[in-house]
């Protein structure tokens, strides 16, 4: 069975602050691809980036960071110097060849307060 | 940039109505999507398209049904509408296959009293 796990329900900190929010990941398939999408307060989900399974190299853009560790099943996402703009929930989703639909973790609220 | 729009972004209808909510996308992606979305239960997929006319049921295709008759637009239907299906509805496109991202619209959220 494939699963995204984001044991985190809601992270709280500070404006400038970095945050780590952890996606741990099931599957068995060799061929898969990991995502992180972000939906604000609007409520409109936004893609953020796609790694696939044969591509381990950090990703960074900006402020935004993620690291991909097949070792340990995971696909965690910083934000260095947090801002209130940030604020949002951030979903994990895995997608893999035998599987024809998104498997989605439950999401991490992240509120950065001023 | 890929555009998803929705048909609404509020709607209130009442027991026992039959409901349409439209979603059009604008990049000629095969693949779309319907979702609802709950607290406390995350996104699940209601029924997905990936070309015209043709449908799969996704987790919870109970009291739903869909139609794609262009490949840009892409509709659900609550045949008789209930309490338990106020919701956040997500419309999202992809490419064809599963390697690709999905792209949302603003979702439409739907109370039925």
């Amino acid at each position: 069975a494939q699963k995204v796990t984001q044991a985190q329900t809601e992270i709280s900190v500070v404006e400038k602050e970095d945050v780590t929010l952890d996606c741990v990941y099931e599957t068995r398939d060799t061929t898969y691809y990991l995502f992180w999408y972000k939906q604000p307060p609007s409520g409109e989900l936004v893609f953020l980036i796609r790694r696939n399974s044969f591509d381990e190299q950090n990703e960074i853009s900006g402020r935004y960071s993620w690291n991909f560790q097949k070792s340990t099943s995971s696909f965690n996402f910083t934000i260095t110097a947090s801002q209130v703009v940030d604020s949002a929930v951030y979903f994990c989703a895995l997608s893999a060849d035998s599987n024809y639909q998104l498997i989605w973790g439950a999401g991490t609220k992240l509120i950065i307060k001023p | 940039d890929v555009k998803v729009t929705q048909s609404s972004r509020y709607l209130v209808k009442r027991t026992g109505e039959k409901v349409f909510l439209e979603c059009v996308q604008d990049m000629d992606h095969e693949n779309m999507f319907w979702y609802r979305q709950d607290p406390g239960l995350g996104l699940r997929l209601i029924y997905f398209s990936y070309d015209v006319k043709m449908k799969e049921k996704g987790d919870i295709p109970e009291g739903y049904s869909v139609s794609r008759e262009k490949k840009e637009r892409f509709s659900l239907i609550l045949e008789s509408a209930s309490t338990n299906q106020t919701s956040m509805y997500l419309c999202a496109s992809s490419l064809q296959g599963v390697t690709y991202e999905q792209y949302f619209g603003p979702g439409t959220r739907l109370t039925v009293t």
